[in-house]
């Protein structure tokens, strides 16, 4: 079974801190590649994807993610994190030509300290 | 663009009952939408995949015959959980596929007394 890993469960920043949230999934194919967001209360928000072409990918909000295939990763970063930015973050995982399967990881919890 | 809604955002009934949660692609059509439950602190769970004018496809060990799913057009689908135990109270989340991507709904808060 695919299965998609955030290693980091709950990360503590303060404002202006950089952030790398880590992200890794098993499956050897070729694969599309999410970041959803879950502000506090609200619902789930695509943040960026990546499909094709450059393995930078820039998103909403000054997130940006880094598809590395040789690591099967795909990890998140941010320079300069703000309290706005206190959510829960899922990385999602959708092996191509396999159907509309999508793979969640756990989530990371982010906490950004004022 | 891609706005997906839900009702109730939250409802409480009493075991025994059935409940209905609708699902709505507002603003484009979704031949496939998604069902999910999340419980607190931890990931989405695939219930189901709902198919416009087919039968959902379900994960294992959730019961078709407890949650049922219809999609009868684009724009809609339905789970319904019947006969609703305690157990049963979760946070359910649709999604719909526009294209290769997901968009959520804002989901239901289930409570079952």
């Amino acid at each position: 079974a695919q299965s998609v890993s955030q290693h980091n469960h709950h990360v503590i920043l303060s404002e202006a801190a950089s952030l790398e949230l880590g992200c890794n999934y098993s499956y050897g194919g070729t694969v599309n590649l999410f970041w959803y967001v879950q502000y506090p209360g609200q619902h789930l928000q695509l943040l960026l994807k990546y499909f094709s072409g450059d393995p930078l990918v820039k998103g909403i909000k000054g997130f940006e993610a880094e598809f590395i295939k040789s690591k099967f990763s795909f990890n998140l970063r941010k320079p300069s994190v703000q309290w706005s930015d206190t959510a829960e973050y899922f990385c999602a995982v959708i092996p191509r030509f396999a159907g509309n399967q999508f793979y969640f990881g756990t989530g990371t919890s982010l906490t950004v300290i004022p | 663009g891609a706005v997906v809604s839900q009702h109730p955002s939250r409802v409480i009934c009493k075991s025994g009952t059935s409940v209905k949660i609708e699902c709505r692609s507002l603003d484009f059509q979704a031949t496939t939408m998604f069902w999910y439950r999340q419980f607190p602190k931890q990931s989405l769970m695939l219930m189901a995949t709902s198919n416009e004018g087919s039968k959902a496809t379900y994960e294992q060990g959730v019961e078709k015959d407890k949650f049922l799913i219809n999609h009868a057009s684009l724009t809609l689908s339905t789970l319904t959980v019947t006969s609703a135990h305690p157990e049963d109270s979760s946070f359910y989340i649709c999604s719909a596929l526009n294209g290769d991507t997901q968009y959520f709904g804002p989901g239901t808060r289930l409570t079952v007394l």
